[in-house]
């Protein structure tokens, strides 16, 4: 049980398109899910809380106007980079919170800009 | 000071071997820790999550919290080559927010 899925796992587009990346818990409701940002060899930042039905709330220093969040439903999220650039090159994780204090994340989505 | 320090290795080790890996932090109100295990390339595993401060064994993991000296530790006993991998310790901030330590890369050589 638990289980969280990304989709796509890997995506190359070019700079000044967007890209909707797509968590979904697939055996459990999640009334929150969080979306990080992975670096290579660096550990997790948290972008934003996505609680659904309502809007995110951005971390400290995160676009919202770039990383827009929509939590249309208790099992999905998605995550839309809006003109990505390369340095929006990333592995991005999502996570949802399922009881208590316990987060299952997803597989990730590795992000290529060119 | 950040939140949650964790010395990011890389660690190796022999197959059979006991792995210590440690965190600090610096807010003595935190009361959740956890720890998360990455593949490469892969999302993290949640491995254990404690409360407080004590023991929790699973298995060949255990999980100590030391609340006194702030400082988070996990075990590995009889340690595998399926255990290199990436372990983050985490903190729990408020009702929801994770912060994550920098995680430590353990290599488990055959």
């Amino acid at each position: 049980g638990a289980v969280v899925s990304q989709h796509p796992s890997w995506v190359i587009c070019k700079s000044g398109t967007s890209v909707k990346i797509e968590c979904r818990s697939l055996d459990f409701q999640a009334t929150t899910m969080f979306w990080y940002r992975q670096f290579p060899k660096q550990s997790l930042m948290l972008m934003a809380t996505s609680n659904e039905g309502s809007k995110a709330t951005y971390e400290q220093g995160v676009e919202k106007d770039k990383f827009l969040i929509n939590h249309a439903s208790l099992t999905l999220s998605t995550l839309t980079v809006t003109s990505a650039h390369p340095e929006d090159s990333s592995f991005y994780i999502c996570s949802a919170k399922r009881v208590s204090y316990e987060q299952y994340f997803g597989p990730g989505t590795r992000l290529t800009v060119t | 000071q950040k939140e949650v320090e964790q010395d990011p290795g890389p660690l190796s080790v022999p197959e059979g071997a006991i792995v210590s890996l440690n965190c600090t932090y610096s807010n003595s109100a935190f009361q959740y820790f956890m720890w998360y295990r990455q593949y490469s390339r892969k999302g993290p595993e949640l491995l254990m999550y404690t409360y407080s401060s004590g023991n929790k064994e699973d298995g060949r993991f255990t999980a100590q919290v030391d609340k006194s000296s702030k400082y988070i530790s996990l075990f590995i006993r009889d340690s595998q080559p399926s255990d290199s991998a990436t372990y983050l310790c985490a903190i729990l901030q408020g009702a929801q927010k994770l912060v994550f330590g920098q995680g430590t890369r353990l290599t488990i050589n055959p």
